[in-house]
């Protein structure tokens, strides 16, 4: 099974900080790598799909890189409302794996 | 719009059976796939299988082999997950997920609103 990594584990920041979440895999997974965001009591909810892709309607600060085995997922401008556990997701090969998840809090 | 709806919290004794229902709404059921994922409490998320909506063919999490069994009911927009031979470490929230595209597996576009279950020993 392909093993997903994240750093750190959880952050604070303050609104209007610019905030990053790394992902590694441990091994070579192209693009296939999705992000996700889950709010206490939530289901997840996609926010990046094939590495880099918004998902249609999202907000535009958060953003996605990286291909192969390192993988970068950025929030521009940090809101309030961006309060909640970050996942990646890798669905290049069976079984999909996820990250242990990143916990951003509200410094 | 897309929804996936799925059945209500569920309590089992240890060695039992669960079945989980996920009702699709909002557009063409047949060719999106749904994955099963399931988050014991406090913990991260783990993919335990995917069954197409066009095909009767199922992938299954090797830890699950033998125990899971997820079905359809096209007529009923509705896919199913049984996991047998329960004990407390099934103890979880079970998310059903669709795939965002035909054309795609695993990056999960919808989620239903996910069902408790509780194993008790």
């Amino acid at each position: 099974d392909i093993q997903m990594t994240q750093s750190p584990s959880s952050l604070s920041a303050s609104v209007g900080d610019r905030v990053t979440i790394f992902c590694q895999a441990s091994l070579d997974i192209r693009d296939s790598l999705n992000w996700y965001q889950q709010k206490p009591g939530r289901a997840p909810n996609l926010l990046i799909y094939g590495a880099s892709k918004l998902k249609t309607g999202g907000p535009s600060r958060f953003s996605g890189t990286g291909s192969g085995t390192h993988f970068t997922f950025t929030i521009s401008s940090f809101q309030v409302e961006d309060v909640a556990v970050y996942f990646c997701q890798q669905s290049d090969s069976l079984p999909f794996t996820f990250g242990p998840g990143t916990k951003v809090d509200l410094k | 719009q897309v929804q996936l709806v799925q059945s209500g919290p569920e309590l089992k004794k240890l060695g039992g059976s669960v079945k989980v229902s996920c009702q699709a709404s909002g557009y063409t059921f047949s060719g999106y796939g749904i994955s099963w994922v399931r988050q014991a409490p406090g913990h991260g998320l783990e993919w335990m299988g995917w069954v197409s909506t066009l095909m009767s063919h199922t992938d299954y999490a090797q830890k699950f082999q033998g125990r899971v069994t997820m079905t359809t009911d096209t007529s009923a927009s509705t896919v199913f997950m049984e996991l047998t031979n329960l004990t407390p470490d099934d103890t979880a929230v079970y998310y059903c997920a669709r795939d965002k595209t035909m054309a795609t597996r695993g990056d999960f576009d919808y989620w239903g609103q996910g069902t408790l279950v509780t194993v008790s020993s």
